[in-house]
């Protein structure tokens, strides 16, 4: 079965502008779920979604925000870009008590 | 905060067992210890979870302690792919709907040929 898709790969932002990013899971998977990686601070849990509710969220301001649709798929976006908010995005789903399968993760340059 | 300690870095000759340690001395009765690993460039992997009992699948091997403070994940033979950064988990199954995982900095496993 197809694994957890993430578009777009590569991105390139401005500061002060917005972004969406989105993930699809393994078909059946509910639970979604966001993760950041830089360098720095390794990877970051940002939010957690299940049946298009926000069950879990990270320490990450307000501009950080998501959803979930009813199909499962989820986006996040990010608004008034930072030049710290460059990173590997990672979305992850799991079908609850197993493991999670991530995806490749967008990676998002902030200039 | 993640709830186990692992060393930073680890190495390993190509072709030879490795094993990979973790502490996780406030695990609670109803945590899973998890294995990922994370191959340069891409995102984490799955490789192994348990409970009690020792696991065994088709890429690695856990040994748990008998008092759950730590665990072992074994590799059985490295091959240069194998050289990832591994994280060590707790997962609460206890029925909670906080299913989230923390992630440590986790051991960078360096394969020597």
């Amino acid at each position: 079965k197809a694994g957890v898709t993430q578009t777009p790969r590569y991105l390139i932002k401005t500061r002060g502008q917005q972004v969406t990013l989105s993930c699809s899971p393994i078909s059946g998977h509910r639970s979604v779920s966001w993760y950041q990686q830089t360098p720095g601070q390794g990877l970051q849990f940002l939010f957690e979604y299940f049946s298009e509710t926000q069950r879990n969220k990270g320490n990450f301001p307000g501009r950080f925000s998501g959803r979930q649709f009813s199909n499962s798929r989820s986006e996040m976006n990010v608004s008034t870009l930072e030049l710290g908010d460059s990173a590997l995005y990672l979305c992850a789903s799991s079908d609850q008590g197993n493991g999670y399968t991530f995806g490749s993760g967008t990676r998002l340059t902030v200039v | 905060d993640a709830k186990t300690t692992q060393p930073n870095s680890m190495e390993s000759n190509e072709e030879e067992p490795v094993h990979l340690p973790c502490n996780h001395s406030t695990i609670s009765g109803t945590d899973y210890i998890h294995w990922y690993r994370q191959l340069p460039s891409q995102g984490p992997e799955y490789v192994i979870h348990g409970l009690t009992s020792n696991v065994n699948n088709r890429m690695a091997s856990l040994a748990i302690a008998e008092d759950r403070k730590s665990s072992t994940l074994i590799l059985h033979r490295a091959t240069l792919r194998d050289a990832a950064v591994y994280y060590c988990i707790l997962r609460d199954r206890g029925g909670s709907r906080d299913d989230k995982i923390i992630f440590g900095k986790g051991t960078r496993l360096h394969i020597l040929p």
